[in-house]
């Protein structure tokens, strides 16, 4: 089964700094990747996908960006976070027969002051 | 715009009785549906899911109901132990389709 790897847990930045999240997945091969942000007190929120190396959705516009380098890798970037970007980030997968179930890593909380 | 609903953002239930949780939903193409467990601090993990040529699928204590006709599914436990306290979240997928809409979660408290 799939392990999904998240780092750092915590993350407190001042605004206009940048940002890089990683995410990298063991135990499966070209998985679709996603990255979710849990804003307080609300559901999850989809930001990117991708379905293959150099292949990005987007479907929020916003000052974040995502990238696919490696098959098992996906990053979410900031050049500046606003505060509105601080929240709860969580990657997940999902691949093979068990496509339309999503599996999830610890998270990413980002607080940014 | 918000097509997947937890209308209930807590429930509290007793030890031993039965945790009833609701999810609604607004775009008819969605044929899967998930319930998700989060525990603070973690990501959420994969509870049960239900696919639309089925009204229930029980796995152990939990039980999923979808109603299509409604647009409504719901997570039933029985019986509710304190382990089960966390936040839960309903999800909704076009099958096989990469775009997965969350519900807002609902917090689940089990007192013993």
């Amino acid at each position: 089964s799939q392990t999904i790897h998240q780092w750092p847990a915590t993350l407190v930045q001042p605004v206009g700094s940048p940002l890089s999240l990683e995410c990298t997945v063991e135990g499966t091969s070209n998985p679709n990747l996603y990255w979710y942000r849990q804003a307080a007190g609300r559901g999850l929120q989809l930001l990117f996908y991708s379905v293959g190396i150099g292949q990005i959705s987007s479907e929020v516009p916003q000052n974040l960006s995502a990238s696919r380098p490696q098959d098992r890798q996906f990053i979410l970037s900031s050049k500046k976070l606003l505060l509105s970007d601080s929240g709860f980030y969580l990657c997940a997968c999902d691949r093979g027969r068990a496509k339309n179930i999503q599996y999830f890593g610890a998270g990413t909380r980002l607080s940014v002051l | 715009d918000q097509q997947v609903k937890q209308n209930s953002p807590s429930l509290s239930v007793q030890e031993g009785r039965i945790s009833i949780l609701n999810c609604d939903y607004t775009n008819s193409m969605f044929d899967y549906f998930l319930w998700y467990k989060k525990y603070p601090a973690e990501g959420p993990t994969f509870l049960i899911s239900i696919s639309s040529i089925k009204d229930k699928n029980e796995d152990g204590r939990f039980t999923v109901f979808l109603n299509k006709s409604a647009k409504h599914l719901s997570l039933h436990i029985v019986p509710s132990q304190p382990g089960d306290s966390a936040v839960y979240f309903c999800a909704a997928r076009i099958y096989n389709n990469n775009d997965m809409r969350f519900g807002a979660g609902t917090r689940l408290t089990v007192k013993p």
